[in-house]
């Protein structure tokens, strides 16, 4: 079993749908938790952080739920503009490398 | 933009020979980590720099190596290169060791 798991994709919305990712992890001792946006042949980068509480931030919406270790990521409202590949991120324990999944991707069409 | 620069932006080498790259981290920034991301692929973690000591690595070979200068900055070094080592290199610096990490553009690799 692979430590970060993602959604296959890809997803294909028209504009304005929601869609919703979802990551799972194997560590149950993972401390912190990411989503990253990755465009064609550029770098990650950083979408949210994902508390224990949940977090918003405009049309994005990040879950994490501890018990049964997955992370989910929720957009409103989609835009042409939120077309990319999104990561989800762990670390696994009290040290700093990042895992990541393999992306979802995402195609918001007009 | 995250203020991390990467170094060359392309390269292209053969098979037995050796790259260096190069990462510049964010102002104030002391941790630099190293990932290989190969097309289709998420980042995989390679080693992690803290105040230029060698602070965890993932599961690559030893002839990736690296080091980190006192201005923070950071070198990736592979050895006798093979095809599978073509891949976009990501440099990621942080405040500290367990704090967010901001990528730079990266560098893609290719190997023939």
């Amino acid at each position: 079993r692979k430590e970060v798991e993602q959604d296959p994709g890809p997803f294909n919305v028209p504009e304005g749908a929601t869609v919703a990712f979802n990551c799972t992890y194997s560590n149950s001792a993972s401390q912190s938790f990411f989503w990253y946006r990755q465009d064609c042949r550029k770098e990650p980068k950083l979408l949210m952080s994902v508390y224990s509480s949940g977090n918003e931030d405009g049309r994005f919406t990040a879950q994490l739920n501890r018990a049964s270790q997955y992370i989910s990521l929720l957009i409103r409202d989609s835009k042409l503009s939120d077309s990319a590949t999104y990561l989800c991120a762990v670390i696994p324990n009290n040290n700093n490398d990042m895992r990541f999944g393999a992306g979802t991707r995402l195609t918001v069409k007009p | 933009e995250t203020g991390v620069t990467q170094s060359p932006t392309h390269l292209i080498k053969t098979r037995g020979q050796q790259v260096t790259l190069r990462c510049s981290s964010q102002s104030g920034h002391n941790t630099v980590s190293w990932y290989q991301q190969a097309l289709g692929q998420g980042p995989q973690f390679i080693f992690q720099y803290y105040r230029e000591e060698e602070n965890g690595r993932g599961n690559f070979p030893p002839r990736f190596s690296g080091l980190q200068f006192p201005n923070y900055s950071s070198e990736l070094n592979v050895n006798a290169l093979e095809l599978d080592d073509s891949a976009l290199y990501l440099c990621a610096s942080s405040f500290s060791r367990q704090e967010t990490q901001y990528f730079g553009p990266g560098t893609r690799l290719l190997v023939l």
